[in-house]
């Protein structure tokens, strides 16, 4: 069945980078698109990336203004997200979604929690 | 950005009645929009898409409605397992989210 497992998350300081992955499994990875939706503590649900099916188009929310990068490796059934320049309020679980960019986001990853603190 | 702004915030209801949620976009998102279930430390989970669609597995007793800016999920005979926080979601720009109703057990 389709499976998304999400790890990479963990404790760093501001300024700090971290590089979250995505492994999908029980479908044809390269023909789909797929999001990064964060949460924050308490709060609700955050769009943050999304990457097309081939790799060529990529969206980011305004907010991170150019410190995130979404990427896939078709070869690994694998998503990423690279973060840079790490913030206190980046603090949030991570999960990665499969969908399209004009369609549901219709399998989710348990999350991975990345915690930016001093 | 497209606005999402769901009510009420909480929704007390009793196990076997009905609830019936509500949100509404700031622009017209169309039918492009969805409604996602979560619980407690678990992902969110697909409930609706196509604003009245009901994804794989889900039981009949989910519904949506509505378009353009305004659209409901109702939920029939609620089970023990259907009190969570329910996000609506549109995809007919970028992808935003409502802030979540919370529906608990009265």
């Amino acid at each position: 069945q389709v499976q998304v497992v999400e790890s990479g998350g963990g404790v760093v300081q501001p300024g700090g980078s971290l590089r979250l992955s995505c492994a999908a499994s029980g479908f044809t990875f390269s023909h789909y698109g797929f999001h990064w939706v964060r949460q924050a503590p308490g709060k609700g649900l955050e769009w943050v990336a999304f990457i097309r099916y081939d790799g060529i188009n990529k969206y980011y929310a305004d907010s991170l203004k150019g410190r995130f990068t979404i990427s896939r490796d078709d070869s690994k059934n694998t998503l990423y997200l690279q973060m840079n320049s790490l913030r206190a309020e980046d603090t949030a679980v991570y999960y990665c979604a499969k969908g399209s960019w004009y369609g549901p986001f219709d399998s989710w990853g348990q999350g991975t929690e990345a915690t930016v603190s001093s | 950005e497209i606005v999402m702004t769901q009510s009420p915030a909480t929704l007390s209801v009793s196990p076997g009645e009905r609830a019936t949620l509500s949100c509404r976009a700031s622009q017209s998102v169309g039918s492009n929009l969805a409604w996602y279930q979560q619980k407690p430390g678990q992902a969110p989970r697909l409930l609706i898409y196509d604003t009245s669609t009901r994804a794989t597995g889900i039981p009949a007793r989910f519904s949506g409605s509505g378009s353009g800016t305004e659209f409901t999920l109702t939920i029939n005979s609620l089970q023990s397992e259907d009190f969570a926080v329910y996000y609506c979601q549109q995809y007919n720009n970028w992808p935003t989210f409502g802030q979540g109703t919370k529906v608990e057990i009265k």
